[in-house]
C-alpha cells in the first residue's frame, strides 16, 4: 500500500543540538517534497519545497534532504532553539492533484 | 485578507445536525482545498477548486460532505447529518495556482474545531 511515514513519537533534544526528522514513503515517485510546520491551534506554516532533482535545500538554520533512491526526506534544524518546538509534517506530490501530507513529528526542544 | 481566514474557529453541535464551516482564501489565489485533521493524525485531504475547473472531490469520505466555492473566492464546506467520527479540525488552504497543484506552497487557516456531541 501507499504510505507516508513519519516517526510518530515526539523527539526531543537539548538546545543547541541538531534535530534530524524522517520522512519515508512507500510506492510513490514524488517531483515534489515539502515541510511544514504546525503550532498547536494553527494551520500548518510552510517551510521548504525541494524537487526530485534536488539532493539538498537549505534556508537559515534549516535542511531537507531528498533520496529517491532510499524513497526518504531527512530534516534537520541546526542549533535548535526551544522556539522551533513544534510538529513537523512532510507533504509529498502522490500523483493526486493535492498534497498527501504525513502525520508529523513532534519536536521538543529543552532548554 | 492578509491569511486565509476560516470561521467559526470552534463548533460544537449535536449529532445527526448539519454544519456549515467558511473558508475565505488569500486575495487572488485561485485554487482551494479542504482537509480533515484528526487528534493526532496527518491532514487529510477533502476537495480541491482550481478556478472555474470541476473540482477535485475524491477525497470526501461519504455523500454527507460536499463544498462549494461561490465566485472564484469565498468557499463553504458543508457537512450534514453529522456524525461523532466527524469530530476534527478542518483546514483550508489556498495558493496562486499559477503552479501545478503540488509544486506550490500551501497557505493554510487556522481551522475550524467540530465537536459533534
Amino acid at each position: 500500500s501507499q504510505k507516508i511515514e513519519q516517526n510518530s513519537e515526539a523527539l526531543n533534544i537539548q538546545e543547541g543540538k541538531t534535530a534530524t526528522l524522517t520522512c519515508n514513503y512507500t510506492n510513490y515517485s514524488p517531483a515534489y517534497l515539502q515541510w511544514y510546520r504546525q503550532d498547536p491551534g494553527r494551520g500548518p506554516v510552510f517551510l521548504l519545497l525541494i524537487r526530485e532533482n534536488e539532493k539538498e535545500k537549505r534556508k537559515e538554520r534549516l535542511k531537507v534532504t531528498f533520496d529517491t533512491t532510499l524513497k526518504q526526506s531527512l530534516f534537520h534544524i541546526t542549533a535548535s532553539q526551544p522556539a522551533d518546538s513544534a510538529t513537523y509534517l512532510c507533504a509529498l506530490d502522490t500523483g493526486r492533484r493535492a498534497l498527501t501530507f504525513g502525520s508529523g513529528t513532534r519536536l521538543q526542544v529543552q532548554p | 485578507g492578509a491569511g486565509v481566514s476560516q470561521s467559526p474557529s470552534n463548533k460544537v453541535t449535536e449529532k445527526g445536525k448539519d454544519v456549515e464551516l467558511r473558508c475565505d482564501p488569500i486575495s487572488g489565489h485561485t485554487a482551494l482545498y479542504w482537509y480533515r485533521q484528526s487528534l493526532g493524525q496527518g491532514l487529510e485531504f477533502l476537495i480541491y477548486f482550481q478556478g472555474n475547473s470541476a473540482p477535485d472531490k475524491s477525497g470526501l469520505p461519504s455523500d454527507r460532505f460536499s463544498a462549494e466555492r461561490t465566485g472564484g473566492s469565498v468557499s463553504t464546506l458543508t457537512i450534514q447529518r453529522t456524525q461523532q467520527e466527524d469530530s476534527a479540525v478542518y483546514l483550508c488552504a489556498s495558493t496562486p495556482g499559477r503552479g501545478s497543484s503540488t509544486n506550490e506552497k500551501l497557505f493554510f487557516g487556522s481551522g475550524t474545531q467540530l465537536s459533534v456531541l
